[in-house]
């Protein structure tokens, strides 16, 4: 597609429970962000992938989350035993270096609620 | 720490007015300075960026007005219309080699009464 896909939009899950979302990023885009948007706030950065590796994980918030790019295209972001207070919506964006801060899209974004 | 501060929280303007968001930061090292739209249920979209060697960039009706002196930024939307309405992020971006970690502002939600 055109655009970054994430997928599933939406995620109910209940406490203590383990949950995965996908992101599906701009065909070619060697960079790959995740970021977290909680309630009313501007998204903060989580974990960044340069091709298969992650680059810089230091917005990881513990060691409940995880993400993985395992063939540099499509990256799965993991977390174990969720709590209530990792309910947000969290972002996706992918990015080209030869296009600057132009080539850099988020997509929608999945909204995780944790009951 | 907060890193990018955006103000106000809330903006209600008139159709056909001047919409201003203003932002400062603490980063020295950001490299651009990009604002950004977000609709409900979507994610950010790129309206307009700019770097810190330049004082204003204008892109239709919108501009940024920049200063690195003060550290600050601000959007200005002119003629303001309702379908602007949406909430509007600033952000920094310490952008490095092939990295661009964005720091982001709160967020103004924008209305614009027909």
């Amino acid at each position: 597609g055109a655009g970054v896909s994430q997928t599933p939009s939406n995620k109910v899950t209940e406490k203590g429970k383990y949950v995965e979302l996908r992101c599906d990023p701009i065909s070619g885009h060697t960079a790959l962000y995740w970021y977290r948007q909680s309630l009313g706030q501007g998204p903060e950065f989580l974990i960044y992938f340069q091709g298969t590796g992650a680059a810089d994980d230091s917005g990881l918030p513990n060691d409940r989350f995880f993400a993985v790019r395992p063939e540099g295209s499509v990256s799965t972001l993991k977390i174990q035993r969720t709590e209530r207070g990792d309910s947000a919506v969290y972002l996706c964006a992918s990015s080209s270096p030869d296009r600057g801060i132009y080539g850099y899209t988020f997509g929608s974004g999945t909204r995780l609620t944790v009951v | 720490q907060q890193q990018v501060k955006q103000s106000p929280q809330s903006l209600i303007v008139q159709k056909g007015g001047i919409s201003i968001i203003n932002c400062a930061y603490e980063n020295t090292a950001f490299d651009y300075f990009p604002w950004y739209q977000q609709f409900p249920g979507k994610g950010p979209a790129l309206l307009i960026a700019i770097r810190p060697d330049v004082s204003e960039k204008k892109e239709g009706r919108f501009t940024i007005s920049f200063n690195k002196s003060a550290k600050q930024f601000s959007l200005h939307i002119m003629d303001s219309q309702p379908g602007d309405s949406a909430t509007y992020f600033c952000a920094g971006d310490p952008y490095s080699g092939s990295a661009r970690q964005l720091t982001f502002g709160s967020g103004t939600q924008l209305t614009v009464l027909p």
